[in-house]
């Protein structure tokens, strides 16, 4: 069975800092990759998404990044934290079937920037 | 623009009894539909789908009815359970050449034992 990873669980990093959030997906080949950000009293918003490696597809600008150095590896990067980037971050994979099929998330990680 | 609306921010809903919850949209290139459940400080659980070509999808306690006409779904829940309890989001997604899924805002659900 497919398995997702986010790590930490939990950061909190002050203004201005770097940031490194780490999603790997166990069991599967070739997923479809996403980011997610749901911030305080909003729906989910996505980042990021990537369908293979080193194909990473940016949905909203801010100044965040994504890479994805392995196929089943998916990094979010700052190179400086924003008040406005503390959320619940989550990460997504879906099967290489196309965009209609079901995406499953991971656990989240919740990052409070100070 | 809000693609897919929930507007029902929150709803409670005694055991054993049916749970609806609504999601609204207003894109017609939407041609698969999401609900997927979400406890607090965990990622969101899969639920349920359906395609735009059906008007209705079971699974056991989860049946969610589409209306393409009135660009409008609805998830329901018989019976309602305590462990339930949980914001319940609808998303949506266009067909082929997209990958974004749209969420809406979500409705907490409550059900009280």
């Amino acid at each position: 069975s497919q398995t997702i990873h986010q790590w930490p669980a939990t950061l909190v990093q002050p203004v201005g800092s770097p940031l490194s959030l780490e999603c790997t997906v166990e069991g599967t080949s070739n997923p479809n990759l996403y980011w997610y950000r749901q911030a305080a009293g909003r729906g989910l918003q996505l980042l990021f998404y990537s369908v293979g490696i080193g194909q990473i597809s940016s949905e909203v600008p801010q100044n965040l990044s994504a890479s994805r150095p392995q196929d089943r590896q998916f990094i979010l990067s700052s190179k400086k934290l924003l008040l406005s980037d503390s959320g619940f971050y989550l990460c997504a994979w879906s099967r290489d079937q196309g965009s209609s099929d079901t995406q499953y998330f991971g656990p989240g990680t919740r990052l409070t920037v100070l | 623009d809000q693609q897919v609306k929930q507007n029902s921010p929150s709803l409670s809903v005694q055991e054993g009894r049916i749970s609806i919850l609504n999601c609204d949209y207003t894109n017609s290139m939407f041609d698969y539909f999401l609900w997927y459940k979400k406890y607090p400080a965990e990622g969101p659980t899969f639920l349920i789908s359906i395609s735009s070509i059906k008007d209705k999808n079971e699974d056991g306690r989860f049946t969610v009815f589409l209306n393409k006409s009135a660009k409008h779904l609805s998830l329901h829940i018989v019976p309602s359970q305590p462990g339930d309890s949980a914001v319940y989001f609808c998303a949506a997604i266009y067909g082929a050449g997209s990958y974004q899924l749209t969420f809406g805002k979500g409705t907490k659900l409550s059900v009280i034992p």
